[in-house]
């Protein structure tokens, strides 16, 4: 039973689009993420809700839209994908957004903007 | 502000040598360190942390220290295997209700055992 799912897994776009990542977590987690790490594998926060309230919104261009409809859920919309979007996008959740606690990732969504 | 620094990698080993993959972190407060490792082609796991210093977190094998007076979370294995070929990633979330858990993590180290 997967703990923290994202779909899709791979994502291929042309340039302009707009494209959406959904997640979900069953670990009853109150705190979700939105990491994105790049071609040499440096990983980066973008985005932190708390049941449903945006608390960490990191130095991201606003094409960049989160949306989480409940505390199970947060989505990744990008309007107006650009070469630059190319990466892997990680979801990730914890208990309660605290700093000592584990933070159970995704499988993460590689997208590539052709 | 907070910053991760790991060794550099590649590296690469043969079954049953000794790791070690260095971590030193600048921190304005007082944070949590993680490693997490990451498998081919899957998401991040968790393999041991460490929440004060002086505290050793361990897993399969794995070992660090929390080492406040040198800013250090070196992770150690005795004996690796060809399944622990994977990246490593050293990271630390800063104390207190402002961070909400947020991750900085190092530049990751990829290591890649042969047997």
């Amino acid at each position: 039973d997967t703990a923290v799912s994202q779909t899709p897994k791979y994502l291929v776009t042309q340039m302009g689009n707009d494209k959406s990542i959904k997640c979900e977590q069953n670990l009853g987690h109150d705190t979700m993420y939105w990491y994105k790490q790049d071609s040499k594998k440096f990983l980066k926060i973008m985005f932190s809700y708390n049941n449903k309230e945006l608390i960490i919104n990191e130095t991201v261009p606003n094409r960049f839209s989160p949306k989480s409809p409940d505390k199970a859920h947060l989505n990744l919309h990008i309007n107006s994908l650009e070469l630059g979007d190319s990466a892997v996008y990680f979801c990730a959740s914890s208990q309660g957004g605290l700093w000592q606690e584990t933070q159970y990732f995704g499988p993460g969504t590689r997208l590539l903007v052709l | 502000g907070d910053s991760v620094t790991q060794m550099e990698g590649p590296v690469t080993l043969s079954e049953e040598a000794f790791l070690t993959i260095n971590c030193t972190y600048t921190a304005t407060g007082y944070p949590s360190l993680f490693w997490y490792v990451q498998y081919p082609g899957e998401g991040l796991q968790l393999l041991l942390k460490a929440t004060k210093a002086d505290d050793k977190g361990s897993n399969k094998g794995f070992e660090a220290t929390y080492r406040k007076e040198t800013t250090s979370f070196h992770l150690e294995k005795g004996s690796v295997q060809v399944s622990d070929s994977a990246v490593y990633f050293c990271a630390l979330s800063e104390r207190g209700g402002t961070s909400y858990g947020k991750l900085t993590f190092g530049q990751g180290t990829i290591l890649t055992v042969h047997p």
